[in-house]
């Protein structure tokens, strides 16, 4: 069975501090990978999306960035975090046939102070 | 661009009556809707999907109805229960650019016992 892992679960960084969020997907191969990021009690923005391994594209212009370095591993990073950047970060996965279920990592609750 | 509008963005209701969110999608070529419940401080989970070749899906008190014509689609949920207090999110996948899935604003249901 599939399974999707990201680390770490909770983190508190100061402004200016860098960022790197680690997803793992096991049990399937050349899965679409996606990061989503929630504001407190609001909806599932897409950050960035990524089809094989060195493809990203971004769907909103911010300070982040994110990196396929292996065909089921996504990182997103950030080289200066800024306050608006805390909020409860998601990667996600779906099979790369079209109509397929997304299946959510366990995410990452990101504080910046 | 794709957009997936979603009403109410709160409900609340008494214990044992139904409740109905709707959603409406703007991509004609869309074919996979799935709803998600998201409990406070976890990860969104499918609850129940429909694909464009179906008007209507059923699993126990949850329905999910399907109007392609007016790109329409509603969850209902009877004999609600405490538990299913949480966040819904409604999506459609998106065939414009890639197959990614574009989710709707969410529902934050309360249900009073």
């Amino acid at each position: 069975s599939q399974t999707i892992h990201q680390w770490p679960a909770t983190l508190v960084q100061p402004v200016g501090s860098p960022l790197s969020l680690e997803c793992t997907v096991e049990g399937t191969s050349n899965p679409n990978l996606y990061w989503y990021r929630q504001a407190a009690g609001r909806g599932l923005q897409l950050l960035f999306y990524s089809v094989g391994i060195g493809q990203i594209s971004s769907e909103v212009p911010q300070n982040l960035s994110a990196s396929r370095p292996q065909d089921r591993q996504f990182i997103l990073s950030s080289k200066k975090l800024l306050l608006s950047d805390s909020g409860f970060y998601l990667c996600a996965w779906t099979r790369t046939s079209s109509g397929n279920t997304i299946y959510f990592g366990e995410g990452s609750w990101l504080t910046v102070v | 661009g794709e957009n997936v509008e979603q009403h109410p963005s709160t409900l609340s209701v008494q214990e044992g009556d139904s409740a109905v969110i709707k959603c409406t999608y703007s991509d004609s070529a869309s074919n996979y809707f799935p709803w998600y419940k998201q409990e406070l401080g976890k990860r969104p989970q499918l609850i129940i999907d429909i694909r464009s070749n179906v008007g209507e899906k059923k699993d126990q008190r949850i329905a999910v109805t399907l109007n392609k014509t007016a790109k329409h689609f509603s969850l209902h949920i009877t004999e609600t229960q405490p538990e299913d207090s949480a966040v819904y999110f409604c999506a459609a996948n998106s065939k414009t650019s890639y197959d990614k899935v574009i989710f709707g604003p969410g529902t934050s249901l309360s249900v009073i016992p």
